[in-house]
């Protein structure tokens, strides 16, 4: 079965400072990747999806970007934090027929 | 468009039911139904696909009014473990990604 790892776990930062979180899949082979953005007790917001390497569509535009280097990662960055973007960052992935997708632990950041 | 979720929060005594609604202005493919407790991931529960039954296990079930476009969790005698947000994500008929609804906040108290 599909294992979605994350890191890292937590993470504080200032503002302004650059960012990159990271999202490897196992033991599936050319998934549709996710990006999502959770606020405190919100819902679930887009924001990129990946249907291969090199491909990335972005859902919202902002200070955020997204890349896939190879099959089972993909990775969130940023030049420059801003306040708005803490939240809780979830990776998924999707395979197969079906569009089920799939949840990593995710990464909380907190932009100070 | 994002399919909309009702109630948009509930809570209740252990051991009563409770309805969950997902409704879509689309014409869907498939349901998805997932779980959220507090801190943690979304869990995947089930999928109702169009054309197919109604899905369950335990005391979780849920069904798929295609002409409708809508789906509806059933959680029947509830525990305090089914307590968190649940979330519905709907694909549309043409193979679409799955767009979430803004979820159901469940809370169940002894």
């Amino acid at each position: 079965s599909q294992t979605i790892h994350q890191w890292p776990a937590t993470l504080v930062q200032p503002v302004g400072s650059p960012l990159s979180l990271e999202c490897t899949v196992e033991g599936t082979s050319n998934p549709n990747l996710y990006w999502y953005r959770q606020a405190a007790g919100r819902g679930l917001q887009l924001l990129f999806y990946s249907v291969g390497i090199g491909q990335i569509s972005s859902e919202v535009p902002q200070n955020l970007s997204a890349s896939r280097p190879q099959d089972r990662q993909f990775i969130l960055s940023s030049k420059k934090l801003l306040l708005s973007d803490s939240g809780f960052y979830l990776c998924a992935q999707s395979s197969g027929d079906q569009e089920t997708q799939y949840f990593g632990p995710g990464t909380r950041l907190l932009v100070l | 468009q994002q399919p909309v979720q009702s109630p948009q929060a509930v809570i209740l005594r252990e051991g009563e039911d409770a309805v969950i609604n997902c409704s879509s202005s689309k014409a869907l493919y498939s349901v998805h139904w997932y779980r959220q407790k507090h801190g943690e991931a979304p869990v995947f529960l089930m999928i109702l696909l169009k054309g197919g039954e109604q899905k369950g296990h335990e005391k979780i079930s849920a069904s798929f009014n295609e002409k409708k476009q809508q789906s509806s969790l059933y959680l029947t005698a509830s525990q305090l473990s089914y307590s968190g947000t649940y979330f519905c994500g709907t694909e549309g008929e043409y193979g679409n990604k799955l767009v979430f609804g803004a979820g159901t906040i469940l809370r169940v108290k002894s």
